[in-house]
């Protein structure tokens, strides 16, 4: 049972102009939401989190909405750079430690 | 400071052979958690552990599995009798201890893929 989706597995921008990955969930009970960010052959980076307390946290050119009531949430990188080619993770949890992750979106970013 | 160490990153078993991963969490780390990430799919956890305690294996498969955090040494997963099944790419993070009811972040290591033959 996936918990968490992200529906695009792929998205394609130029640089410079805003990136924005969707997420969604089921489980009312999650509460804490986190990005991470991956590259090839490396582990998950953590990037951004979000209490379910707040619907918008914002450091540096990332910036996470939360809309609870959607159960949906969403990181927003602007401006994009050719660095920020990966594989982005949502992933949540129930303010306890075990995390279920989204399959991913692979950004590619343009120059 | 150095970051979540594992190894090895590759390793290459024969159905039935034993697998033994091995991570070293961040320095002042003392909680350890395991994932597990089969293609095209996210990261699956696995068991929670501190150090010589088992808190949470309930993502552990009940045969085969097995994971420990001795007082010394790494974090060890251990598979027996590996399948096919198992190939994936299996990522251990740690965390500093809890501090109230702040919600301490996981830092992941490089993982390590494991392809069974």
């Amino acid at each position: 049972d996936q918990q968490v989706k992200q529906n695009s597995p792929s998205l394609s921008v130029q640089e410079g102009r805003i990136s924005i990955l969707n997420c969604d969930y089921t489980n009312s009970m999650f509460d804490y939401f986190l990005w991470y960010k991956k590259y090839p052959a490396e582990g998950p980076t953590f990037l951004i989190s979000i209490s379910s307390i707040k619907d918008k946290n914002e450091d540096g050119r990332f910036t996470v909405f939360l809309n609870k009531s959607a159960k949906h949430l969403s990181l927003h990188i602007v401006p994009s750079q050719p660095g920020d080619s990966a594989v982005y993770f949502c992933a949540a949890s129930m303010n306890d430690y075990k995390l279920s992750f989204g399959a991913g979106t692979t950004v590619t970013v343009r120059a | 400071n150095a970051g979540v160490m594992q190894n090895p990153r590759h390793l290459v078993r024969r159905r039935g052979q034993e697998a033994r991963l091995r991570c070293s969490p961040m320095k002042g780390h003392s909680h350890v958690y395991w994932y597990r990430q089969l293609p095209e799919e996210g990261l699956k956890f696995m068991v929670y552990l501190q150090k010589e305690n088992i808190i949470d294996e309930s993502g552990m498969p009940k045969e085969r599995f097995s994971a420990e955090f001795p007082k010394e040494g790494p974090s060890i997963l251990r598979i027996q009798q590996v399948v096919r099944g198992d190939s994936a790419a299996y990522f251990c993070a740690s965390s500093p201890p809890v501090s109230g009811n702040h919600q301490e972040t996981q830092y992941f290591g490089p993982g390590t893929r494991l392809l069974v033959l």
